[in-house]
């Protein structure tokens, strides 16, 4: 079955210190995946992609995410957190199920103390 | 049975003309949205409302608008389509507040075509 996964249903980090949030995926043929962010009371924006090239992909805010086929994995990555990083983070594959569909994960909530 | 309603499906229609995309929710949820989305890439929203009254415009710089007039109701307006309207644009609703997990629950979309 095609699938993304977040393992962390939160992640907590210090102001200025590099964050990681994990996402794997399972999908046949080659993934586009996506990063979303959802701050309070607004709606999912777009972070970044991967479609092909190379594996790390930057995007929005100064985020950036790494394409590790082997691994089947994007990892949304910043090198230095902002407390207004806190919020809500999706990652997202696109499936191919005869016409094309986004399959979300879970969401990992991230939160940046000061 | 609980479910969120997009129509019509497919549209073409030509340029000038002023259409409303029409989206309705059964399941009494609060926030809304619309999203824009290129077939099988991201999706970027375009407005959003917590609840009757209440709308906001989204990342995407949009021509159209939006009411919200009722609960179950979120219909989506172009006053003046243009070719670069082509797009499929999905409407989508969530619990309020949206705790942890994937709250959302999207409409089938409507794929649009101005010529």
């Amino acid at each position: 079955a095609q699938s993304v996964a977040q393992p962390e249903d939160q992640v907590n980090v210090a102001e200025g210190n590099p964050l990681t949030v994990k996402c794997t995926y399972s999908v046949s043929g080659n993934p586009y995946l996506f990063w979303y962010v959802q701050y309070p009371n607004r709606g999912l924006q777009f972070l970044l992609k991967y479609i092909t090239g190379d594996n790390l992909v930057k995007g929005s805010y100064g985020f950036e995410a790494e394409f590790n086929k082997s691994q089947t994995s994007f990892h949304l990555k910043k090198p230095s957190a902002l407390v207004s990083d806190s919020a809500l983070y999706f990652c997202a594959v696109r499936v191919n199920t005869g016409g094309f569909k986004t399959i979300f994960g879970a969401g990992t909530r991230l939160f940046v103390k000061a | 049975e609980a479910d969120i309603y997009q129509t019509p499906r497919y549209l073409v229609i030509g340029t000038g003309k002023k259409i409303t995309l029409e989206c309705s929710q059964t399941m009494g949820h609060d926030k809304m949205y619309w999203y824009q989305q290129d077939p099988g890439m991201e999706l970027h929203l375009i407005h959003y409302s917590y609840g009757v009254n209440s709308t906001e415009k989204g990342d995407l710089s949009s021509e159209s608008t939006v009411s919200r007039i009722r609960t179950e109701h979120f219909p989506l307006t172009l006053e003046s389509a243009r070719p670069s309207h082509t797009s499929q644009y999905l409407c989508a609703s969530s619990e309020y507040p949206t705790d942890r997990g994937y709250g959302y629950t999207f409409g089938s979309g409507t794929r649009l075509t101005v010529v």
